[in-house]
């Protein structure tokens, strides 16, 4: 079976453009998570998604990220406009169901914002 | 009261060692711990979980202690190998809660 299939797995871009980057779930599952990992804070919950929609985005930092999940296979995490303390590893992960599921993680990308 | 503390950050164990990593939360309303494995390049992937029903769980050379009156678990692997080097992260979730609470990690490296 495909995993959690993320691109691009690198990205390297100016401050102030704006990234998007995409997830493809395990076929299936109906739970989506994005996460973000630095050194600093360790793993961060940023959105979670149930049947395709928002349930909960507290840890979205600010109006300049934003998630869609058009359809049960493909979501997106946008950041418009970056900048350079978004450097981190952003993660994609699915799971079948809430009520404590293993979460499946993508292999992430790796962002980079000069 | 949400965070999960995880120590150590870091640990070196000559092959056939036994790493402990541990985990403390403040929580009670967890009810829920796993622990997740994740390789440089790649990214977590669940390694084996425990509810506070029992003290212990073992799968394979990976044991999960678990303190409820403590507050705390921990993971224990034996005879480690050099493919055992990664990073564990411990987490804590409430019971049906899709979220989950992170520790900080710690990087295990197995030294041949």
């Amino acid at each position: 079976d495909a995993g959690v299939i993320q691109s691009p797995r690198h990205e390297v871009t100016e401050m102030g453009q704006e990234v998007t980057l995409r997830c493809k779930p395990i076929s299936g599952h109906n739970s989506l998570f994005w996460y973000r990992q630095t050194m600093m804070r360790g793993l961060e919950l940023l959105i979670y998604f149930n049947n395709n929609v928002p349930i909960d985005d507290s840890g979205m930092p600010e109006d300049r990220f934003s998630a869609k999940m058009p359809n049960a296979s493909f979501s997106t995490l946008k950041i418009q406009p970056s900048e350079p303390r978004d450097s981190a590893v952003y993660f994609c992960a699915s799971s079948l169901a809430t009520g404590n599921q293993p979460q499946h993680f993508g292999d992430g990308t790796r962002l980079s914002i000069l | 009261q949400q965070q999960v503390k995880q120590s150590p950050q870091s640990l070196i164990v000559q092959k056939g060692g036994i790493p402990i990593i541990n985990c403390a939360y403040e929580n009670t309303a967890f009810d829920y711990f796993p622990w997740y494995q994740q390789f440089p390049g790649k990214g977590p992937a669940l390694l084996i979980a425990i509810r506070p029903d029992v003290s212990e769980k073992k799968e394979g050379r990976f044991t999960i202690s678990f303190n409820k009156s403590a507050k705390q678990f921990s993971l224990h692997i034996m005879d480690s190998q050099p493919g055992d080097s990664a990073t564990y992260f411990c987490a804590a979730a409430g019971a049906g809660s899709y979220q989950l609470t992170f520790g900080k990690g710690t990087k295990l490296s197995v030294i041949p």
